[in-house]
């Protein structure tokens, strides 16, 4: 069936970057849209962006637009998020989630979550 | 601030039915997108409950519904289980954003 396992948690200062990765296994990696789902602690859901691998072209949330980069390597089937100029409201923890043959929605599968925290 | 509106929070006791709402508007909802549930146990990964308008994935039992109308949607749960308390999240898509939204999510608890 089909996995995707997260990297592990990260500590950052404020004003650095971060790279989250997410690997995918069980399934065929490029035909699926690959989106990032973030929960700061106690907080909801908020979409980030996603990709379809086969296409390459990323969609960001405007929220994000500037900040943040989306990209896959097919080779490794992995999915990567970076997240730059983080300030102590980008701690949270960080998931990747699977779309379905259909489209980019709705996230049929999800990683475990990578916590990151972001000091000052 | 979420575009689509849940309250912050329902309760029901063992047995009963419950209902969550999410409220959108004529850039999401209202534009026929498509209207998806989650449930967030604590401490885990959200997981697909309801996906385009009323459909279940394998092993959601059917005690959780989805309806839409207008501008809004709703989940119902019905035979309310002590294994239900958890968030509840909505989804859907956002023209004018040009991107997936979610709802600020509906914590239930069982009485």
């Amino acid at each position: 069936q089909v996995q995707l396992v997260q990297s592990g948690a990260e500590v950052k200062k404020a004003g650095s970057s971060v790279k989250v990765s997410c690997k995918a296994s069980g399934g065929t990696f490029s035909s699926y849209a690959i989106s990032w789902v973030r929960q700061a602690p106690g907080q909801g859901l908020e979409w980030m962006g996603g990709i379809i691998p086969i296409f390459g072209a990323p969609n960001y949330a405007q929220n994000f637009q500037g900040r943040v980069t989306i990209t896959t390597d097919e080779s490794t089937s992995t999915a990567y998020l970076e997240l730059s100029s983080l300030r102590s409201e980008d701690t949270a923890v960080y998931y990747c989630a699977r779309g379905t043959a259909a489209g980019m929605t709705p996230f049929e599968y999800w990683g475990q979550g990578t916590l990151v925290t972001v000091s000052s | 601030q979420s575009v689509l509106t849940q309250p912050p929070s329902v309760s029901g006791a063992p047995g009963q039915r419950v209902t969550i709402s999410c409220t959108g508007s004529s850039s999401n909802i209202g534009a026929h997108y498509d209207v998806h549930w989650y449930q967030q146990l604590p401490g885990t990964a959200p997981k697909l409950l309801i996906y385009g308008y009323n459909n279940r994935p394998s092993g959601v039992p059917d005690r959780f519904s989805g309806s839409k109308s207008g501008t809004s949607a709703s989940l119902a749960i019905t035979g309310l289980q002590a294994e239900d308390e958890a968030d509840y999240y909505c989804q859907s898509y956002d023209s004018s954003l040009s991107g997936s939204i979610f709802g600020g999510g509906t914590k239930l608890t069982v009485l």
